[in-house]
């Protein structure tokens, strides 16, 4: 199957900057990519929709303004934490459909995010 | 967007006995489905989907799902559980490419 990488795997940071997790697809090109955020035990809820060339789209709730998310080519998206704080903390997950937005996604492993 | 409920927040079997978890989705009209399962610090795993035609899907590790579209079911079964499908288990649905997942079933299976 299709392979999505995330980097970096963890990350630990000091309260106040900024981190940058990538997500690229290895083997195939992905017009749409999707940001999820997990917290311990519980699912995945969706953050925002990567869209190649031009902006995100958000869920409601998720601020804009604190994860600038980049989708600057076919294989890569960006999500950068701004100012991160100790609530950021979490596991971010990104995925990409191969094929076309409604087929199957194929799931990065996940970065960690700690903020201290 | 829909919204996905998983009925059985934890569920506790021993090893051969048979699983079924539940998933529901919340309205109608062409969905594709999915049930992925989470290892112990691994990533999401994609067990099976369902697109279209045959409801009952196989997927991999001896997992089936049937998709009852009169019922917003799909629910996942396995006739015998083993050890190691000690995991996390979602179920997830794509809705006009919307995808939202169940908030999961931790499924514990006893030596």
């Amino acid at each position: 199957g299709a392979v999505v990488s995330q980097h970096p795997s963890w990350v630990i940071c000091k309260s106040g900057t900024s981190v940058k997790i990538e997500c690229r697809s290895l083997d195939f090109q992905a017009t749409t990519m999707f940001w999820y955020r997990q917290f311990p035990k519980q699912s995945l809820m969706l953050m925002a929709t990567s869209n190649e060339g031009s902006k995100a789209t958000y869920e409601q709730g998720v601020e804009k303004d604190k994860f600038l998310i980049n989708h600057a080519s076919l294989t890569l998206s960006t999500l950068t934490v701004t100012s991160a704080h100790p609530e950021d903390s979490s596991f971010y997950i990104c995925s990409a459909p191969e094929g076309g937005p409604n087929n199957e996604q194929f799931f990065g492993p996940g970065t960690r995010l700690t903020v201290l | 967007a829909q919204s996905v409920s998983q009925h059985n927040h934890h569920v506790i079997l021993s090893e051969a006995a048979s699983l079924e978890l539940g998933c529901n989705y919340s309205y109608g009209g062409t969905v594709n489905l999915f049930w992925y399962v989470q290892y112990p610090g691994q990533h999401l795993q994609l067990l099976l989907k369902y697109f279209s035609g045959d409801p009952l899907v196989k997927g991999i590790k001896g997992f089936e799902a049937e998709f009852i579209k009169s019922k917003f079911s799909f629910n996942l079964r396995k006739p015998s559980v083993q050890w190691s499908d000690t995991a996390e288990y979602f179920c997830a649905v794509m809705d006009n490419n919307d995808m939202r997942f169940g908030a999961g079933t931790r499924l514990t299976v006893k030596p």
